[in-house]
């Protein structure tokens, strides 16, 4: 299985700060023949499904707004917000789609300062 | 457009079977994947398993054992059965989209006597 890692567990970051999140995946989720990273970011808020954020490690979901962006490659991932909102704080999530069993990060917990 | 709604019985007894239903709206169920992805309560999340409309099927390895993920495309429904449940399969169960482009509402499910 590949394992998922997220750094930090919980973040702390002022509103109007840029907020980053890491992932790191135990293998490589490129896919060399079509040149994809097969990584997705969700937001988790309580009572509400998973948000797709990001897919592909960097492309944006239609509807989600243009503070968040996703990058990396191979094996190392980051997910930024580039000002934090009030209605950002809450439990982000890694996956990896390239393999299965699809895996997640442990999830990082995001507040405010 | 798609819609997903889990449906089933939010307490099961230890020992026997977690029946539960994702219907799915706005859509055909003949396209895509469809995976069940589950939330221990104050835990993160885990794969369950997917479908192909085609009937071929994935199974996490540490619930393969338990698991059968089918198909209705007559009633555009996708199932899950887990078998033999303990306290530990206590969670919110998820139906989604491929590797979760799209997700249900989700639908908790207690194990206990």
């Amino acid at each position: 299985d590949i394992v998922m890692t997220q750094s930090p567990d919980s973040l702390a970051v002022s509103l109007g700060e840029r907020a980053t999140i890491n992932c790191k995946s135990s293998q490589s989720v490129l896919y060399s023949s079509d040149n994809k990273n097969y990584l997705a970011w969700y937001q988790l808020k309580p009572g509400q499904p998973p948000k797709l954020l990001i897919y592909w490690a960097s492309t944006r979901e239609s509807g989600v707004p243009d503070r968040f962006s996703g990058s990396g490659s191979g094996t190392d991932f980051t997910l930024t917000i580039s000002s934090l909102q009030a209605e950002d704080v809450t439990v982000y999530y890694c996956q990896q789609y390239y393999s299965t069993p699809y895996t997640f990060g442990q999830g990082t917990k995001l507040e405010i300062k | 457009q798609m819609q997903l709604q889990e449906s089933g019985p939010g307490l099961v007894k230890p020992s026997e079977t977690l029946s539960l239903t994702c219907t799915v709206s706005g859509g055909s169920v003949s396209r895509y994947y469809w995976s069940w992805i589950r939330q221990p309560p104050g835990k993160g999340l885990e794969w369950i398993g997917y479908i192909y409309y085609s009937g071929t099927t994935n199974y996490a390895p540490s619930l393969k054992s338990r698991v059968t993920i089918s198909v209705d495309k007559s009633k555009n429904q996708v199932s899950l059965k887990l078998r033999s449940v303990t306290a530990a399969d206590t969670a919110l169960y998820y139906c989604a989209r491929d590797f979760g482009d799209l997700w249900g509402q989700g639908t908790l499910v207690a194990v206990s006597s």
